[in-house]
Protein backbone atom coordinates (compact mmCIF):
# COMPACT_ATOMS: atom_id res chain seq x y z
CA UNK A 1 0.00 0.00 0.00
CA UNK A 2 0.94 3.63 -0.26
CA UNK A 3 1.83 5.36 3.40
CA UNK A 4 3.23 8.72 3.95
CA UNK A 5 4.37 9.37 7.61
CA UNK A 6 4.86 13.02 9.46
CA UNK A 7 5.13 14.33 13.00
CA UNK A 8 1.55 16.15 13.65
CA UNK A 9 3.01 18.85 15.67
CA UNK A 10 6.00 20.62 16.13
CA UNK A 11 6.98 23.93 18.02
CA UNK A 12 10.31 26.16 17.75
CA UNK A 13 11.42 29.29 18.77
CA UNK A 14 12.67 32.23 16.56
CA UNK A 15 16.54 31.99 15.01
CA UNK A 16 16.34 27.81 15.78
CA UNK A 17 16.71 25.55 13.38
CA UNK A 18 13.78 22.87 12.66
CA UNK A 19 14.19 19.31 10.87
CA UNK A 20 10.58 17.75 9.73
CA UNK A 21 10.67 13.97 9.17
CA UNK A 22 8.87 12.01 6.62
CA UNK A 23 9.03 8.64 6.14
CA UNK A 24 6.88 6.81 3.18
CA UNK A 25 6.04 3.67 1.20
CA UNK A 26 4.90 3.67 -1.97
CA UNK A 27 4.48 0.41 -4.45
CA UNK A 28 6.80 2.76 -6.79
CA UNK A 29 8.71 6.12 -6.56
CA UNK A 30 9.07 9.32 -8.83
CA UNK A 31 9.67 11.97 -6.85
CA UNK A 32 9.12 13.61 -3.32
CA UNK A 33 7.38 16.89 -2.60
CA UNK A 34 7.35 19.92 0.48
CA UNK A 35 5.18 22.33 0.02
CA UNK A 36 4.04 24.86 2.67
CA UNK A 37 0.74 26.06 3.70
CA UNK A 38 -0.83 28.79 5.91
CA UNK A 39 -3.81 28.66 7.76
CA UNK A 40 -6.50 29.24 5.00
CA UNK A 41 -4.53 29.61 2.33
CA UNK A 42 -3.30 27.25 -1.02
CA UNK A 43 0.35 25.00 -0.72
CA UNK A 44 2.77 26.67 -2.18
CA UNK A 45 5.64 24.43 -3.38
CA UNK A 46 9.00 23.87 -1.58
CA UNK A 47 11.04 21.74 -2.72
CA UNK A 48 11.73 18.64 -4.51
CA UNK A 49 13.97 15.57 -4.57
CA UNK A 50 14.17 12.57 -7.03
CA UNK A 51 17.37 11.74 -6.28
CA UNK A 52 19.21 10.79 -3.48
CA UNK A 53 20.78 13.72 -0.72
CA UNK A 54 20.45 17.53 0.17
CA UNK A 55 19.05 20.05 -1.65
CA UNK A 56 19.32 23.45 -0.61
CA UNK A 57 16.88 26.45 -0.95
CA UNK A 58 17.76 29.62 0.69
CA UNK A 59 17.13 29.02 4.34
CA UNK A 60 14.97 25.60 3.54
CA UNK A 61 16.83 22.28 2.34
CA UNK A 62 15.82 18.92 1.90
CA UNK A 63 16.99 15.71 1.89
CA UNK A 64 15.88 12.10 0.63
CA UNK A 65 17.44 8.58 1.19
CA UNK A 66 15.50 6.13 -1.46
CA UNK A 67 16.45 3.46 0.53
CA UNK A 68 15.46 4.37 3.57
CA UNK A 69 12.03 5.85 2.10
CA UNK A 70 12.97 8.80 4.18
CA UNK A 71 13.04 12.70 3.51
CA UNK A 72 13.22 15.78 5.72
CA UNK A 73 12.96 19.12 5.42
CA UNK A 74 15.36 21.18 7.04
CA UNK A 75 14.32 25.33 7.96
CA UNK A 76 16.84 27.64 9.45
CA UNK A 77 16.96 30.61 11.04
CA UNK A 78 13.30 30.23 11.95
CA UNK A 79 11.13 33.61 11.42
CA UNK A 80 7.28 34.00 12.73
CA UNK A 81 6.38 33.69 9.43
CA UNK A 82 7.35 30.19 8.89
CA UNK A 83 4.30 29.53 11.23
CA UNK A 84 2.75 26.72 8.73
CA UNK A 85 1.70 23.26 7.85
CA UNK A 86 4.32 21.68 5.99
CA UNK A 87 2.85 18.83 3.72
CA UNK A 88 5.18 16.11 2.16
CA UNK A 89 3.90 14.24 -0.90
CA UNK A 90 5.25 11.35 -2.99
CA UNK A 91 4.36 10.86 -6.34
CA UNK A 92 3.93 7.39 -7.12
CA UNK A 93 5.95 6.09 -10.28
CA UNK A 94 3.20 3.21 -10.30
CA UNK A 95 0.19 5.53 -11.36
CA UNK A 96 0.19 7.84 -14.53
CA UNK A 97 0.25 11.18 -13.95
CA UNK A 98 0.88 13.48 -11.65
CA UNK A 99 -0.57 12.33 -8.91
CA UNK A 100 0.60 13.11 -5.45
CA UNK A 101 0.08 11.34 -2.41
CA UNK A 102 0.29 13.46 0.74
CA UNK A 103 0.72 13.16 4.11
CA UNK A 104 -1.28 15.10 7.26
CA UNK A 105 1.15 17.51 6.80
CA UNK A 106 3.26 18.74 10.05
CA UNK A 107 1.90 22.17 12.35
CA UNK A 108 4.96 24.08 12.70
CA UNK A 109 4.41 26.58 15.30
CA UNK A 110 6.66 29.45 15.61
CA UNK A 111 7.43 31.52 19.12
CA UNK A 112 9.61 34.45 20.10
CA UNK B 1 1.76 35.16 -15.04
CA UNK B 2 -1.39 34.99 -13.27
CA UNK B 3 -1.65 31.99 -11.01
CA UNK B 4 -4.26 29.15 -10.80
CA UNK B 5 -7.46 30.41 -10.09
CA UNK B 6 -10.68 28.70 -8.84
CA UNK B 7 -14.60 29.80 -8.46
CA UNK B 8 -16.49 30.32 -6.56
CA UNK B 9 -14.43 30.82 -3.43
CA UNK B 10 -17.07 29.63 -1.02
CA UNK B 11 -20.40 27.79 -1.45
CA UNK B 12 -22.68 26.25 1.09
CA UNK B 13 -25.18 23.88 -0.32
CA UNK B 14 -27.63 21.21 1.51
CA UNK B 15 -27.57 17.40 1.25
CA UNK B 16 -28.78 15.62 -1.76
CA UNK B 17 -27.81 19.06 -3.85
CA UNK B 18 -25.16 19.14 -6.49
CA UNK B 19 -22.43 21.20 -7.27
CA UNK B 20 -19.79 22.08 -9.72
CA UNK B 21 -16.78 24.17 -8.96
CA UNK B 22 -14.37 25.48 -11.80
CA UNK B 23 -10.76 25.81 -12.01
CA UNK B 24 -8.45 27.75 -14.14
CA UNK B 25 -4.80 26.80 -14.56
CA UNK B 26 -1.43 28.26 -15.31
CA UNK B 27 -1.39 30.09 -18.96
CA UNK B 28 0.29 26.73 -20.93
CA UNK B 29 -0.54 24.10 -18.42
CA UNK B 30 -2.34 21.40 -19.80
CA UNK B 31 -2.73 19.01 -16.75
CA UNK B 32 -5.01 19.88 -13.67
CA UNK B 33 -5.53 17.57 -10.60
CA UNK B 34 -8.13 17.68 -7.95
CA UNK B 35 -7.76 17.31 -4.21
CA UNK B 36 -10.13 16.98 -1.33
CA UNK B 37 -8.49 18.38 2.17
CA UNK B 38 -9.94 17.39 5.25
CA UNK B 39 -8.76 17.93 8.54
CA UNK B 40 -9.29 14.30 9.30
CA UNK B 41 -7.69 12.85 6.27
CA UNK B 42 -5.53 15.87 4.98
CA UNK B 43 -5.37 16.49 1.23
CA UNK B 44 -6.79 13.56 -0.47
CA UNK B 45 -5.82 12.72 -4.64
CA UNK B 46 -9.38 12.85 -7.02
CA UNK B 47 -8.17 12.70 -10.20
CA UNK B 48 -6.07 14.33 -12.74
CA UNK B 49 -7.24 15.39 -16.20
CA UNK B 50 -4.75 16.24 -19.17
CA UNK B 51 -5.67 17.09 -22.54
CA UNK B 52 -9.42 16.57 -22.05
CA UNK B 53 -8.63 13.07 -20.72
CA UNK B 54 -8.95 11.43 -16.75
CA UNK B 55 -5.61 10.15 -16.92
CA UNK B 56 -5.71 9.01 -13.31
CA UNK B 57 -8.56 8.56 -10.36
CA UNK B 58 -8.31 8.79 -6.62
CA UNK B 59 -9.96 6.49 -4.52
CA UNK B 60 -13.76 8.36 -4.17
CA UNK B 61 -17.29 7.63 -5.44
CA UNK B 62 -18.67 7.36 -8.49
CA UNK B 63 -20.50 10.89 -6.80
CA UNK B 64 -17.40 12.95 -7.57
CA UNK B 65 -16.54 13.59 -11.43
CA UNK B 66 -14.66 16.16 -13.75
CA UNK B 67 -14.09 17.37 -17.14
CA UNK B 68 -11.63 19.52 -18.67
CA UNK B 69 -11.93 21.81 -21.57
CA UNK B 70 -10.11 22.30 -24.95
CA UNK B 71 -8.22 25.39 -23.29
CA UNK B 72 -7.48 23.53 -20.26
CA UNK B 73 -10.41 25.05 -17.78
CA UNK B 74 -11.51 22.40 -15.23
CA UNK B 75 -14.59 21.68 -13.80
CA UNK B 76 -15.40 19.13 -11.11
CA UNK B 77 -19.05 17.89 -10.24
CA UNK B 78 -20.23 16.10 -7.03
CA UNK B 79 -23.58 15.31 -6.84
CA UNK B 80 -25.79 14.00 -4.02
CA UNK B 81 -24.05 16.01 -1.58
CA UNK B 82 -23.22 14.05 1.69
CA UNK B 83 -22.18 15.94 4.84
CA UNK B 84 -19.01 14.26 5.17
CA UNK B 85 -18.12 16.20 1.53
CA UNK B 86 -17.55 19.69 3.49
CA UNK B 87 -14.37 20.18 2.75
CA UNK B 88 -11.53 22.87 0.78
CA UNK B 89 -11.31 21.47 -3.04
CA UNK B 90 -8.30 22.44 -4.04
CA UNK B 91 -6.99 22.08 -7.85
CA UNK B 92 -3.47 22.02 -8.73
CA UNK B 93 -2.24 22.52 -12.89
CA UNK B 94 1.30 21.37 -13.70
CA UNK B 95 3.06 21.97 -17.43
CA UNK B 96 2.94 18.43 -18.50
CA UNK B 97 2.53 14.88 -16.77
CA UNK B 98 5.19 13.00 -15.35
CA UNK B 99 7.81 14.90 -12.64
CA UNK B 100 6.64 18.38 -13.22
CA UNK B 101 6.01 20.77 -10.34
CA UNK B 102 2.33 21.26 -9.59
CA UNK B 103 0.83 24.85 -8.23
CA UNK B 104 -2.25 25.27 -6.21
CA UNK B 105 -5.10 27.51 -6.50
CA UNK B 106 -6.99 28.69 -3.11
CA UNK B 107 -9.29 26.63 -3.31
CA UNK B 108 -13.41 26.19 -2.99
CA UNK B 109 -14.50 25.67 0.43
CA UNK B 110 -17.69 23.76 0.59
CA UNK B 111 -20.22 23.57 3.69
CA UNK B 112 -23.05 20.87 3.52
CA UNK B 113 -25.89 21.57 5.75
Amino acid sequence: GQNIDQPTEMTATEGAIVQINCTYQTSGFNGLFWYQQHAGEAPTFLSYNVLDGLEEKGRFSSFLSRSKGYSYLLLKELQMKDSASYLCAVRDQGQAGTALIFGKGTTLSVSS
Amino acid sequence: KAGVTQTPRYLIKTRGQQVTLSCSPISGHRSVSWYQQTPGQGLQFLFEYFSETQRNKGNFPGRFSGRQFSNSRSEMNVSTLELGDSALYLCASSLAQTTETQYFGPGTRLLVL
